[in-house]
């Protein structure tokens, strides 16, 4: 499809685990961004992407959080040790440049973590 | 404080109803203003953007007062379609180049 595409759509992994999400964003669209977002809550900043280099990842939690997009291109979360509390849906979403003043960002379907 | 602060709802109208949802900033410095709007268990999508002036897309009206840090949705004429929930949506901090969202209003438009 010519959307942003997310998997797995689904993880269950214990606490302790490390998890890898992925994101293909929309071919051509420079800039990636990663959210998550828990229940009753608006999407939550996490890093975002300008072509290979992460331009700004200030919304990172701590440091077992990372996120990698070598080519520029796919995009992939990683997240060590993880904690209940990671338990959230993860979004990526993209744009064809900095969507900080077109606002318009594209958004994948999310990634539905959770940590038993 | 949070940068963007919604009432979560729910607004519960009957079809036809007008209703209003507002959202105030912290950052007297941000610049861009938008509406996004999320189904249950969707992806949030783009509704429309907030222009100083006011701006209108067909049964929706985007207002913004800087002097107040708010911005406003007015929906007239609701739809069960509109059932959702609205996310306000400011772009963050100086430097920072990513839209900051609120936690969202949600909307149960009832026959």
């Amino acid at each position: 499809g010519a959307g942003v595409s997310q998997t797995p759509s689904n993880k269950v992994t214990e606490k302790g685990k490390y998890v890898e999400l992925r994101c293909d964003p929309i071919s051509g669209h420079t800039a990636l961004y990663w959210y998550r977002q828990s229940l009753g809550q608006g999407p939550e900043f996490l890093i975002y992407f300008q072509g290979t280099g992460a331009a700004d990842d200030s919304g990172l939690p701590n440091d077992r959080f990372f996120a990698v997009r070598p080519e520029g291109s796919v995009s992939t979360l990683k997240i060590q040790r993880t904690e209940r509390g990671d338990s959230a849906v993860y979004l990526c979403a993209s744009s064809l440049t900095s969507a900080s003043n077109t606002g318009e960002l594209f958004f994948g379907e999310g990634s539905r973590l959770t940590v038993l | 404080r949070k940068e963007v602060e919604q009432d979560p709802g729910p607004f519960n109208v009957p079809e036809g109803a007008t209703v209003a949802f507002n959202c105030t900033y912290s950052n007297s410095a941000s610049q861009s203003f938008f509406w996004y709007r999320q189904d249950c268990r969707k992806e949030p999508k783009l509704l429309m953007s907030v222009y100083s002036s006011g701006n209108e897309d067909g049964r929706f009206t985007a207002q913004l007062n800087r002097a107040s840090q708010y911005i406003s949705l007015l929906i007239r004429d609701s739809k069960l379609s509109d059932s959702a929930t609205y996310l306000c949506v400011v772009n963050s901090f100086t430097g920072r180049r990513a839209l900051t969202f609120g936690s969202g209003t949600r909307l149960q438009v009832q026959p």
